[in-house]
């Protein structure tokens, strides 16, 4: 079972951002929150990952709370190309249990004009 | 540098019949994962090889068979397919021994596999 809850849709205005909230309230201390993406008909697509402090790249930021409970994916000005069902996944630090990915039902955004 | 690829992308087979799904990862990573995609639902963890050998591997029967090759490319193979197997299958590739810290997992397009 996916170890994360993520509303099933959400809609955006285009240039505005999009805040992707995700619950992962039975994280353990060896496990990093990883964010996903999947555009109609390709592969995911990977986007960020943290393990307790903020991180930002070119693509989002990744605003996790101070006891790793939830997570917040930021796409700061959304674009008709970002409309995608979008997953929030855990999964251990190392690879002992292996580079499985479990994937929940995702949210799915519509960014609209 | 090509990523992920995954032939062929469409298929099309009988009920009963066997399919062998390829997938060569990118460049530099030695770990591949493959997934199942029913419409409407995410991708699904089939098995994962690592070293030419199965590591890890989902809640899938024995219908369900890999290989890894010494490039590290691998096949999927599905014997007696039923209806239900029709879906993306998804191959994944990352960098990473068993015991070391996790890595990104880059995907392929995908093979649509239609049974009929």
């Amino acid at each position: 079972d996916a170890k994360t809850t993520q509303p099933p849709s959400m809609d955006c205005a285009e240039g505005r951002a999009a805040n992707l909230p995700c619950n992962h309230s039975t994280i353990s201390g060896n496990e990093y929150v990883y964010w996903y993406r999947q555009i109609h008909s390709q592969g995911p697509q990977y986007i960020i990952h943290g393990l307790k402090n903020n991180e930002t790249n070119e693509m989002a930021s990744l605003i996790i709370t101070e006891d790793r409970k939830s997570s917040t994916l930021i796409l700061p000005h959304a674009t008709l190309r970002d409309t995608a069902v979008y997953y929030c996944i855990v999964r251990p630090f190392y690879n002992n249990a292996g580079n499985m990915l479990t994937f929940g039902g995702g949210t799915r955004l519509m960014v609209k004009p | 540098d090509a990523g992920v690829t995954q032939s062929p992308t469409h298929l099309i087979k009988t009920r009963g019949q066997q399919v062998t799904l390829r997938c060569s990862p990118k460049s530099g990573h030695d770990t591949v994962s493959w997934y199942q995609q029913a419409l409407g639902q995410g991708p699904q963890f089939i098995f994962q090889y690592y070293e030419e050998e199965e590591r890890q591997r989902g809640n899938f029967p024995d219908r369900f068979s890999g290989h890894q090759f010494p490039n590290y490319s691998s096949e999927l193979n599905v014997n007696a397919l039923l209806l239900g197997d029709s879906a993306l299958y998804l191959c994944a590739s990352s960098l990473g021994s068993i015991q070391g810290p996790s890595t990104e997992a880059f995907f392929g397009q995908g093979t649509r596999l239609t049974v009929v």
